[in-house]
């Protein structure tokens, strides 16, 4: 098993340009997720899925959109980019929801210009 | 609010123990989480422990929680410099559930020769 992965390991952006962070795994985990980590603070969680089809907004997901049409991919957008989203992206899937199942991808680090 | 917090940094010397602290606010969390993250690379879950439990023990880890202080603390016993990483605890409000995880700062541990 590959776990999760995700693409690209990094970007470069201008403001206003869009993009779209992938995230897959093969785990067939029903439960993904979105989060940004900056310096100084916390992971905090942008959308979530709890399966394909539903998803649900996390604690900071302005300036963010998901989907989810396969229980593998769930892919983060960014329609608009802001010199606030420079972060560093962090998919993760866990079975049933399950925090202490919950598996990490390797990152996405984001520099929005 | 959820609130948890972390000091950001703690050095020690391969073979002593380390021990890092973390304190919350939310007296109704009901799991407590402490990961790992090498650079580079995402969170990887170290061990966990129920709110109704005061110690849990997992080979070189030693996880202590003080609920009447709110106070959680990670001791890894034998340090090598393997361990060397930040490391953040979390809590949950709600069972476990991934969507309802609230993270620490994160404590950069360094280990020395």
């Amino acid at each position: 098993n590959a776990g999760v992965t995700q693409t690209p390991k990094f970007q470069v952006l201008k403001t206003g340009q869009s993009m779209t962070l992938q995230c897959a795994q093969d785990m067939n985990h029903e439960y993904m997720s979105w989060y940004r980590q900056d310096p100084g603070m916390g992971l905090r969680l942008i959308h979530y899925s709890v399966g394909a089809g539903i998803t649900d907004q996390g604690e900071v997901p302005n300036g963010y959109n998901v989907s989810r049409s396969t229980t593998e991919d769930f892919p983060l957008r960014l329609l608009s980019a802001a010199p606030s989203q420079t972060s560093v992206y962090f998919c993760a899937s866990s079975f049933l929801r399950g925090a202490e199942t919950q598996y990490f991808g390797p990152g996405t680090r984001l520099l929005v210009l | 609010g959820e609130d948890v917090e972390q000091s950001l940094f703690l050095s020690v010397r391969e073979g002593d123990s380390s021990v890092i602290n973390c304190t919350y606010t939310d007296s109704s969390s009901t799991y407590l989480y402490w990961y790992k993250q090498e650079p580079g690379a995402g969170l990887q879950l170290l061990t966990y422990i129920f709110s109704n439990m005061d110690m849990k023990q997992d080979q070189r880890l030693t996880v202590l929680l003080n609920k009447k202080d709110k106070h959680l603390s990670l001791r890894i016993a034998d340090t090598q410099t393997g361990d060397s990483a930040i490391y953040f605890c979390a809590e949950s409000i709600e069972a476990g559930t991934a969507s309802k995880l609230t993270f620490g700062t994160g404590t950069r541990l360094q280990v020395t020769l």
